[in-house]
This record gives structure tokens, C-alpha cells and sequence, in this order.
């Protein structure tokens, strides 16, 4: 059964940092390019990065909103995506999900408030 | 980046209707779009890839069409689990962008 479960959401001040985990099993997790999409409350789907598979390259990609402060890794031993966020604003406050598009894998969700 | 503009916003239907939802890109994408639905409390769901291609377990009343900028969801006959907000998803280039979401409501 494929499973991705999301951990390491919580509440952080203005300009914190905070790093989220996505643990994957039930499919070849080195294969896959792997997203973060995120929803802020009230609001639409927003596509946050991805990470292509090391036999890609293993580069990323962000959206401009987190460029520079959001940082996405992998670990394929551990079968583990990362995301570091970093310089955190209220404006990140959000459900993060992690993200197989390939496949239509999707995360439950982890609840990340930026607030002082 | 590639924007996606993504109509109606919202729009209120009844069961039986037909809905369509259009998204416009900014620039040409092929076929490069996928069109998701989304309830609250739960991850999303792709219903179509590649622009038209149906999702493996996605009931027939949803189909897609078109490719370059103009895209268009349409489900044939509303169901009452179809109430829900839909987004378009461009995979073309990167940053993947979604479009802004139309949330179907009950007429």
C-alpha cells in the first residue's frame, strides 16, 4: 500500500524555521520527482517545490513566494522527503502536503502556523 | 512563470446539471494540465492528466479537453459528491502553478 505520511508540523514565531518530513513506502521512492503543494487557510492550491529523482539530476524547483527560504531534500535511504523552511512569515501558515505527481500520491497533511 | 486563470471562481449548480470550468494559460502548455478536485479535510484527487486522459477509478461524467492555453473540465451529470473545488494544474514548465480553484455549491 502506498503511504505518504507527513511529520514535523507545529506552531513557529515570525522569522523561525522549521523543517517538515514526508515518509514514503509502497513505491520506488528514489524514482520518484517528489512536490510539496501547500493550502493556506481560505485559500487555493499553491504548488511550493519539487525535487527531481538523483537519476534526474536531483535538482529543485520553487515558487517564487519561498524561493531563497524554503529548501527541499531527499534522503532515499531512509525512503524521506524534506522540506526546510526557513525566514518564516505569517503568510507561510498553511496544510503542507507532500506530493507524487507522477502517480497521484498524496500526503494527509501537516499543519504548519506561523504567528507570534 | 506560467499563470493560470482559472473561471468561473465559484458557481452553483443543481444535481443533474452539467458543469464546465475553464482555465486559460498564459503561455502554451501542450497537453501538460491536470485537473484535481479537492474536499475539505482531505488531500486532493486528480480526476484528469495530460489535459484529457480520465484518471484510473474516476467516474466517466468527468472529462477534459483542449491544449496550447484553453482547457476545460466538464462534468456531465452532477452527482451529489461532486460538490467540491476544482483546480487546474499546469506541468508544463517550472514552478507547476495552479489555477485559482472553482468551488461547485449546491443550487
Amino acid at each position: 500500500e502506498v503511504q505518504l505520511v507527513e511529520s514535523g508540523g507545529g506552531l513557529v514565531k515570525p522569522g523561525g524555521s522549521l523543517r517538515l518530513s514526508c515518509a514514503a513506502s509502497g513505491f520506488i521512492f528514489s524514482k520518484a520527482w517528489m512536490s510539496w503543494v501547500r493550502q493556506a487557510p481560505g485559500k487555493g492550491l499553491e504548488w511550493v517545490g519539487r525535487i527531481k529523482s538523483k537519476t534526474a539530476g536531483g535538482t529543485t524547483d520553487y515558487a517564487a513566494p519561498v524561493k531563497g527560504r524554503f529548501t527541499i531534500s531527499r534522503d532515499d535511504s531512509k525512503n524521506t522527503l524534506y522540506l526546510q523552511m526557513n525566514s518564516l512569515k505569517t503568510e507561510d501558515t498553511a496544510v503542507y502536503y507532500c506530493y507524487y505527481y507522477y502517480m497521484d500520491f498524496w500526503g494527509k497533511g501537516t499543519t504548519v502556523t506561523v504567528s507570534s | 512563470d506560467i499563470q493560470m486563470t482559472q473561471s468561473p471562481s465559484s458557481l452553483s449548480a443543481s444535481v443533474g446539471d452539467r458543469v464546465t470550468i475553464t482555465c486559460r494559460a498564459s503561455q502554451g502548455i501542450r497537453n501538460d494540465l491536470g485537473w484535481f478536485e479537492h474536499k475539505p479535510g482531505k488531500a486532493p484527487k486528480r480526476l484528469i492528466y495530460a489535459a484529457s486522459s480520465l484518471q484510473s477509478g474516476v467516474p466517466s461524467r468527468f472529462s477534459g479537453s483542449g491544449s496550447g492555453t484553453e482547457f476545460t473540465l466538464t462534468i456531465s451529470s452532477l452527482q451529489p459528491e461532486d460538490f467540491a473545488t476544482y483546480y487546474c494544474l499546469q506541468n508544463n514548465s517550472s514552478p507547476l502553478t495552479f489555477g485559482g480553484g472553482t468551488k461547485v455549491e449546491i443550487k
